[in-house]
């Protein structure tokens, strides 16, 4: 079993849904959660960062963490064709040295 | 931000040759790299972790000697892939962390190409 576990999808939505995204851990020493956004090709960008269980909000993007469920989210709101891409969800432990990336979800979003 | 420079960002080279892949961290000082891998739709994968003024650690399966990494400065970190064969070819991806900031900044990646 993986330590991260997230869907590859692809999902495909039309322009203006929302999106969820979920990545489950099984790692109980990871404390804080990231996703990043990756274009075909390029780096991964980090889009939110957050540490303790709830909603952190960030324009069109929600990221929520529940620790007791040891699952994560990413919402994104009124969905646009740029938003297209992989993300990945990625944890950290308390020490800051054991970085984990779930296998990532491609998303696309049709006009 | 943070901004982590990555060259070249594409390469294509002959097999048996070497290429070198730099890392810089632009406007902060990293004592921490990692080197990433990545094959087409697949996660990244952690290669070693390049530690400024020490040897690198690498990650099970990776081979120290194939993969050289040398970090000379708080600002440079380099992957030499050294006599490479097409099985090599993939994308190279390394990030460093900014104390002033939260989470991992990646590079651009570089796209090795080995014919």
């Amino acid at each position: 079993q993986k330590e991260v576990e997230q869907d590859p999808g692809p999902l495909s939505v039309p322009e203006g849904a929302i999106v969820s995204l979920n990545c489950t851990y099984s790692n109980s020493a990871f404390q804080y959660f990231m996703w990043y956004r990756q274009y075909s090709r390029k780096g991964p960008e980090l889009l939110m960062y957050t540490y303790s269980s709830g909603n952190k909000e960030d324009g069109r993007f929600t990221a929520q963490v529940d620790k007791s469920s040891k699952y994560i989210s990413l919402f994104i709101r009124d969905s646009q064709p740029s938003d297209s891409a992989t993300y990945l969800c990625a944890m950290l432990n308390n020490a800051g040295n054991m970085l984990t990336f779930g296998g990532g979800t491609r998303l696309m979003v049709k006009p | 931000g943070a901004v982590v420079s990555q060259h070249p960002s594409r390469v294509i080279c002959k097999s048996g040759t070497s290429v070198k892949i730099e890392c810089r961290s632009l406007d902060f000082q990293a004592t921490t790299m990692f080197w990433y891998r990545q094959f087409p739709k697949q996660s990244l994968m952690l290669m070693a972790t390049s530690n400024e003024g020490s040897k690198a650690t690498y990650e099970q399966g990776v081979e120290k000697d194939k993969f050289l990494i040398n970090h000379a400065s708080l600002t440079l970190s380099t992957l030499t892939v050294t006599s490479a064969h097409p099985e090599d070819s993939s994308f190279y991806i390394c990030s460093a962390s900014d104390p002033r900031a939260y989470g991992y900044t990646f590079g651009s990646g570089t796209r090795l190409t080995v014919v």
